[in-house]
């Protein structure tokens, strides 16, 4: 059982918006302002998109952003791509450990 | 530009051991840690641990410590992860990524198969 709790899935059409939600608790997502988020594609190694709640690494599309209220990390894409169809994790750095949520598939139909 | 590659995959048998390295190139070595995520077929994400390229100080996951040791080779820009007493649960790809957070650059991914 993972420690973030993300849903299992989400789909949406191109052109659409979607957002995952990471929930942690008041010692992680909560407790700190390092929530980073990683695409992986099947086969794949993950790449961050997301790193400090809501900040893009150079070279980053600026259709992915991240928020945070509370427990409850956000990760949105905005003009869904067929590129975009991937898994996903949000992990939230504490100073013990740096856990991951269990993933979410992202389908573009 | 930045590299990290892993070794290649291995076999094992229950109880013994795998040590797997991470060779990082493009960038000053010491000035980041190393971080190891592994993933078993078909599942998530787990965090292992890290270990400070600068001083060798790591920390482990609370379920690895015991059987996990992570290490640095300095002279050869090298991160090693070594797991003792595997089991068939720990068939998984083992990625070493750059960073303690956030894992900026990520190896390509060894895969570490247990079976009797």
């Amino acid at each position: 059982q993972s420690a973030l709790t993300q849903p299992a899935s989400v789909s949406g059409s191109p052109g659409q918006s979607i957002t995952i939600s990471c929930t942690g608790t008041s010692s992680d997502v909560g407790g700190y302002n390092y929530v980073s988020w990683y695409q992986q594609h099947p086969g794949k190694a993950p790449k961050l998109m997301i790193y400090d709640v809501s900040n893009r690494p150079s070279g980053v599309s600026n259709r992915f952003s991240g928020s945070k209220s509370g427990n409850t990390a956000s990760l949105t894409i905005s003009g869904l791509q067929a590129e975009d169809e991937a898994d996903y994790y949000c992990s939230s750095y504490t100073s013990s450990s740096t856990p991951f949520g269990g993933g979410t598939k992202l389908t573009v139909l | 530009q930045v590299q990290l590659v892993q070794s290649g995959a291995e076999v094992k048998k229950p109880g013994a051991s795998v040590k797997v390295s991470c060779k990082a190139s493009g960038y000053t070595f010491t000035s980041y840690g190393i971080s190891w995520v592994r993933q078993a077929p078909g599942q998530g994400l787990e965090w292992m641990g890290w270990i400070s390229a600068y001083n060798g100080n790591t920390n482990y996951a609370q379920k690895l410590q015991g059987r996990v040791t992570m290490t640095t080779d300095t002279s050869t820009s090298t991160a090693y992860m070594e797991l003792r007493s595997l089991r068939s649960d720990d068939t998984a790809v083992y990625y070493c990524a750059r960073g303690v957070y956030p894992f900026d650059y990520w190896g390509q991914g060894t895969l570490v198969t247990v079976s009797s």
